[in-house]
């Protein structure tokens, strides 16, 4: 059981907004940077999200990240069938010296 | 574009040791910018982080491999490495190996993983 937590599905229409929460605490999440990442199955995570809310360069202004206190949040807007993905959330642990993931929220395009 | 490519055996027996290697091309593993990870996913689950390194050889891992684990960096090859001992099925997943950017804020050093290996897949037989 991960110190951070999502939810473990999320599903939305195309076009859709769908918003994924990552909840943490003072030693991660409140503490830190929150990193959110996209993985397709059989693949390896990529980073979609750095320092709470900034995109790498070639990641679509669809996504966008925030974060309050200890919780963060994932917003897609435009939802589009490609989005079909699992997405983890990750912070530096103050207790762990290292990065904790969330648990993984797996998005369905209906 | 540095690239990460992960090696070793994909069949390990209970109470023996996971060797794996992590050979990194397109960029030079001894930049004191960036850490090397390890991070695995056991089947249809979530990841995990099992330690990294840095470019000096400081090794930092998660308590709950703590005991089990080493990290080692081979600078003059460019590439580091995964010693995992008495492994039980419980270590069955796929294993990544990934380059860790450093962040410094109010001075403290932290660091995410930008780059990532293709992941390996290690399964646990008797």
């Amino acid at each position: 059981q991960s110190v951070v937590t999502q939810p473990p599905s999320a599903s939305g229409t195309p076009g859709q907004r769908v918003a994924i929460s990552c909840s943490g605490s003072s030693s991660n999440i409140g503490n830190n940077y929150v990193y959110w990442y996209q993985q397709f199955p059989g693949m390896a995570p990529k980073v979609l999200i750095y320092w709470n809310n900034q995109r790498p360069s070639g990641v679509p202004d669809r996504f966008s990240g925030s974060k309050s206190g200890t919780s963060a949040s994932l917003a897609i807007s435009g939802l589009r069938s490609e989005d079909e993905a699992d997405y983890y959330c990750v912070a530096w642990d103050d207790t762990l010296s290292g990065p904790v993931f969330g648990g993984g929220t797996k998005l369905t395009v209906l | 574009q540095v690239q990460l490519q992960e090696s070793g055996p994909g069949l390990v027996k209970p109470s023996e040791t996971l060797s794996l290697t992590c050979t990194v091309s397109g960029g030079s593993i001894s930049s004191s910018v960036y850490y090397w990870g390890w991070i695995r996913q056991p089947p249809g689950k979530g990841l995990e982080w099992i330690g990294s390194i840095s470019d000096s050889g400081n090794t930092y891992y998660n308590p709950s491999v703590k005991s089990r684990v080493s990290i080692s960096v081979d600078t003059s090859r460019n590439y580091f490495s995964l010693n995992l001992n008495s492994v039980t099925a419980a270590d069955a997943a796929v294993y990544f190996c990934a380059r860790g950017r450093t962040v410094r804020a109010s001075g403290v050093t932290t660091y995410f993983f930008d780059s990532w290996g293709q992941g390996t897949p290690v399964t646990v037989y008797s």
